[in-house]
């Protein structure tokens, strides 16, 4: 069956550094998320991406945020100056329709961030 | 934010019986459910949903319930085997009459034990 996967399963970065999360959807998909949790709480929505643009970002999706699509395969999302608090298991997605009832989100198996 | 709510952190069944997760949610403007099941180190996999115009639907061993009124839903698994021991997540969705994929707002989960 076919998977999401991400890369680096563990990022260790100083805090104020730039960092890359990488994710590789399903190849057929048009759709692609990224969710995050922060350890012992609820998963959260970021961001979500369609036709080469952002369609909706949450709050904490902020400025230090950014994502891309840099070719056909590839998915990422840069933090630019990682803060403390952005320590979380960060999680693609992606879906191959727009309706849920028949394209539910395909997850990877996550990238721990530790940021010290 | 406890748009949706898994009040049972944990649940220990035998294998065989049934397992009842439950799940609440307090925006009215939810109209589509998930379950989704988590293993440790993976991200997590799609396991049944439930739109809120039905109240029921079933996938071999595992059925969701949905009782609007209540705004509640329960996931059941008849019979549990070893293997469904797993972190249990609610989530729920504003998809709107296009059920377009938004974003999902999750409970933090139900540790479920089957024990053989």
């Amino acid at each position: 069956e076919p998977e999401v996967t991400q890369t680096p399963s563990h990022q260790v970065t100083q805090m104020g550094q730039e960092v890359i999360l990488r994710c590789v959807p399903i190849s057929n998909h048009l759709y692609f998320y990224w969710y995050r949790q922060i350890l012992g709480q609820k998963v959260e929505f970021l961001v979500s991406f369609y036709n080469n643009e952002i369609s909706e970002k949450s709050e904490i999706f902020d400025d230090q945020f950014s994502v891309e699509r840099p070719d056909g395969s590839n998915f990422t999302l840069k933090i630019r100056s990682t803060k403390l608090e952005d320590s979380a298991m960060y999680f693609c997605a992606s879906s191959g329709g727009r309706a849920l009832y028949n394209s539910p989100l395909h997850f990877g198996n996550g990238t721990r961030l530790t940021v010290t | 934010d406890q748009q949706v709510k898994q009040n049972s952190p944990s649940l220990s069944v035998q294998e065989g019986r049934i397992s009842i997760l439950n799940c609440d949610y307090t925006n009215s403007m939810f109209d589509y459910f998930l379950w989704y099941k988590k293993y440790p180190a993976e991200g997590p996999t799609f396991l049944i949903s439930i739109s809120s115009i039905k109240d029921k639907n079933e996938d071999g061993r595992f059925t969701v319930f949905l009782n609007k009124s209540a705004k509640h839903l329960s996931l059941h698994i008849v019979p549990s085997q070893p293997g469904d021991s797993a972190v249990y997540f609610c989530a729920a969705s504003a998809s709107g009459n296009a059920g377009n994929n938004r974003k999902l707002i999750w409970g933090l989960g139900t540790s479920l034990a089957v024990n053989p």
